[in-house]
């Protein structure tokens, strides 16, 4: 079965710290990749997402992505992380065809960044 | 605004009960889902549904069932068969609206409700 794997449960941070979160997953075939993420008392929302063409990928606030697809691998990153980017991030994927309706999520990383 | 609502936010029940949690939509969106957050576990999909009046099961429905009798809703009722109901559902739901041909990918989330057994 299809599975995602995010390396670390917990990161503390301080401000201007770089950031990068793991994630691995285990499906072979073409997949579509996303990172959600949840600010405290929010929704979850949709921070970026990869499909096809360039593996690097921005998102919103200035967080970035990249697919490595040899090491099945989509981590998240942020060169300085900013004490606002406290939250849940979730790693998720989603594998073609046919499988658009189900997206797998991993566990999550709960990042707090210290002032 | 455009959105999902969930209701209600917090809800607590006794054991042996059943409990419906409300999932309402105005994006015009085919595709609902409904999913549970555990700490630690991430999201794990319940059930979700492509179009009016069908819905499949996702990793976890034992003991949930739903209903998609309108575009808009998609009703999820949390059975006693339920072993270990306590958590937090969300509610999602996705374009393309009809006859769209590529999935944007994107879910879009309701604030969620906190269900507790006591």
């Amino acid at each position: 079965a299809q599975s995602v794997s995010q390396h670390n449960h917990h990161v503390i941070l301080s401000e201007a710290a770089s950031l990068e979160l793991g994630c691995n997953y285990s499906y072979g075939g073409t997949v579509n990749l996303f990172w959600y993420v949840q600010y405290p008392g929010q929704h979850l929302q949709l921070l970026l997402k990869y499909f096809s063409g360039d593996p690097l990928v921005k998102g919103i606030k200035g967080f970035e992505a990249e697919f490595i697809k040899s090491k099945f691998s989509f981590n998240l990153r942020k060169p300085s992380v900013q004490w606002s980017d406290t939250a849940e991030y979730f790693c998720a994927v989603t594998s073609l065809p046919g499988g658009y309706n189900k997206l797998i999520f991993g566990a999550g990383t709960r990042l707090a960044v210290h002032p | 605004d455009g959105g999902i609502t969930q209701s209600p936010k917090y809800l607590f029940r006794k054991e042996g009960q059943n409990v419906t949690l409300s999932c309402e939509q105005n994006l015009n969106h085919d595709a609902m889902y409904w999913y549970r957050q555990d700490p630690g576990q991430g999201l794990r999909l319940i059930y979700y549904s492509q179009i009016v009046n069908d819905f499949q099961k996702g990793d976890i429905a034992e003991g949930y069932s739903v209903s998609r009798e309108k575009k808009e809703s998609f009703p999820l009722t949390v059975t006693s068969a339920q072993k270990n109901p306590t958590a937090f559902y969300l509610c999602a739901s996705s374009a393309p609206t009809s006859g769209r041909a590529i999935w944007s990918g994107e879910l879009f989330f309701g604030e969620g409700s906190r269900l507790t057994v006591l």
